[in-house]
């Protein structure tokens, strides 16, 4: 089985300042990784995925990731926020073998709060 | 090209009614899934579907079923709906490679 921790539930940030929102997964097996966004009454946007390769990845609207296998960590970077940025962001994983990899399981999610 | 989509976008029920929920996924896609979003439990994935056939399934009760048909739109179905059964219900589909792309949802409160 795998698990998900996401290990802030609120992030408050001023804009234009860096953010970090950390997510830690637990996974017996090689995993994909992902985060989405989502906004009030909206369903989840993908901002960027790991499948395989380069441990850095590049997403839409500035945000970054990397994946670090021996700290079982993939962090969601950006360095400089807007306002804009305010909403639920959520991490995910799935095995990418076997029965269970046509299945997300997400973490708790993490409210970002942009202030002015 | 159309995104996912959800329909109704918001319904309510009676405690004890059954409801449908369908989802058309985006052109091309055959893979369809479905989760459930609670403030409580957040985000918990029901079942997926791929060519009318069911792959995997989450820990619900047996209440809660789905199918996909031929054209890979796909239905789910809530029996004998619970007050816990308020949520937002995801659908996602995929074109066979992640990631998953998700649709708006359908908002279902439980009265």
């Amino acid at each position: 089985a795998q698990s998900v921790t996401q290990l802030d539930s609120q992030v408050p940030v001023f804009e234009e300042a860096p953010v970090e929102l950390r997510c830690n997964y637990s996974s017996s097996v090689s995993v994909y990784l992902f985060w989405y966004v989502q906004y009030p009454n909206q369903g989840l946007q993908l901002l960027l995925k790991y499948l395989s390769g380069s441990t850095l990845v590049k997403g839409i609207n500035g945000f970054e990731a990397e994946f670090n296998k021996s700290q079982t960590s993939f962090h969601l970077r950006k360095p400089s926020v807007h306002i804009s940025d305010t909403a639920e962001y959520f991490c995910a994983v799935s095995q990418n073998s076997g029965g269970s990899n046509y299945k997300l399981t997400f973490g708790k999610g993490t409210l970002l709060t942009v202030n002015p | 090209k159309a995104g996912v989509t959800q329909t109704p976008r918001y319904l309510i029920k009676t405690r004890g009614q059954q409801v449908t929920l369908s989802c058309s996924p985006i052109s091309g896609h055959r893979s369809v899934s479905w989760y459930q979003q609670t403030p409580g439990q957040g985000l918990q994935f029901l079942f997926e579907y791929f060519s009318e056939t069911q792959r995997n399934k989450g820990n619900f009760p047996g209440r809660f079923s789905g199918r996909q048909f031929s054209n890979s739109r796909s239905e789910m179905n809530v029996s004998t709906l619970e007050l816990g059964d308020s949520a937002l219900y995801l659908c996602a589909s995929s074109g066979g490679q992640y990631p998953y792309t998700f649709g708006s949802g359908t908002r279902l409160t439980v009265v």
